[in-house]
């Protein structure tokens, strides 16, 4: 079974700032990461992904996250915020395990950025 | 990209009346789509499984009368909310998987928001 667990439920900063969003996960066999991101009233939107090689993984938007196998962290930055950039932020993780490559989402994150 | 269209956005019913809610894959075919449902300010919730020519596979808690789920095609699914009571009233999101990525990566649709009188 795998778990992911995002350790700020809100996070509220000021444009401009950086900002990390923490996740941690756990998992018997070896995972793909993603970060999801979600506008009020909408669907998920990919932002980036983990699959293999380079653990820093550049996305949409000028996001980017670290994948870190001995913490079994996939944090997400962002040098600079933007008002824009205020959404839930989703990690997840898949493994191609017996659950068949399922997908298994954290608890989000409300990322707030305040003029 | 890859695009999931969700339809309806939004519906609003009666209680005890059926809705149905489309999700299709626009540019590739996907023999595994997802339906969940989220309540406000938390995560999603999976209901079920939806295969292709096959049963879906239901969450434990999830009723599958309830929740009717169809696979007919490559690219479309559908979720039914049958004899709809307030309770129901969420929004619902659908996700489909490209049957030739095998990352569990999950393209999604907008969402349906589902209001019951």
């Amino acid at each position: 079974a795998q778990s992911v667990t995002q350790l700020d439920s809100q996070v509220p900063v000021f444009e401009e700032a950086p900002v990390e969003l923490r996740c941690n996960y756990s998992s018997s066999v070896s995972v793909y990461l993603f970060w999801y991101v979600q506008y009020p009233n909408q669907g998920l939107q990919l932002l980036l992904k983990y699959l293999s090689g380079s653990t820093l993984v550049k996305g949409i938007n000028g996001f980017e996250a670290e994948f870190n196998k001995s913490q079994t962290s996939f944090h997400l930055r962002k040098p600079s915020v933007h008002i824009s950039d205020t959404a839930e932020y989703f990690c997840a993780v898949s493994d191609l395990g017996t659950s068949g490559s399922r997908l298994t989402f954290g608890e989000g994150t409300q990322l707030t950025v305040n003029p | 990209g890859a695009v999931v269209s969700q339809h309806p956005s939004r519906v609003i019913c009666k209680s005890g009346t059926s809705v149905k809610i489309e999700c299709r894959s626009l540019d590739f075919q996907a023999t595994t789509m997802f339906w969940y449902r989220q309540f406000p300010k938390q995560s999603l919730m999976l209901m079920a499984t939806s295969n292709e020519g096959s049963k879906a596979t239901y969450e434990q808690g999830v009723e599958k009368d309830k929740f009717l789920i169809n696979h007919a095609s490559l690219t479309l699914s559908t979720l039914t909310v049958t004899s709809a009571h307030p309770e129901d009233s969420s929004f619902y999101i659908c996700s489909a998987r490209d049957s030739k990525i095998n990352t569990g990566e999950l393209f999604f649709g907008e969402g349906s928001r589902l209001t019951v009188l």
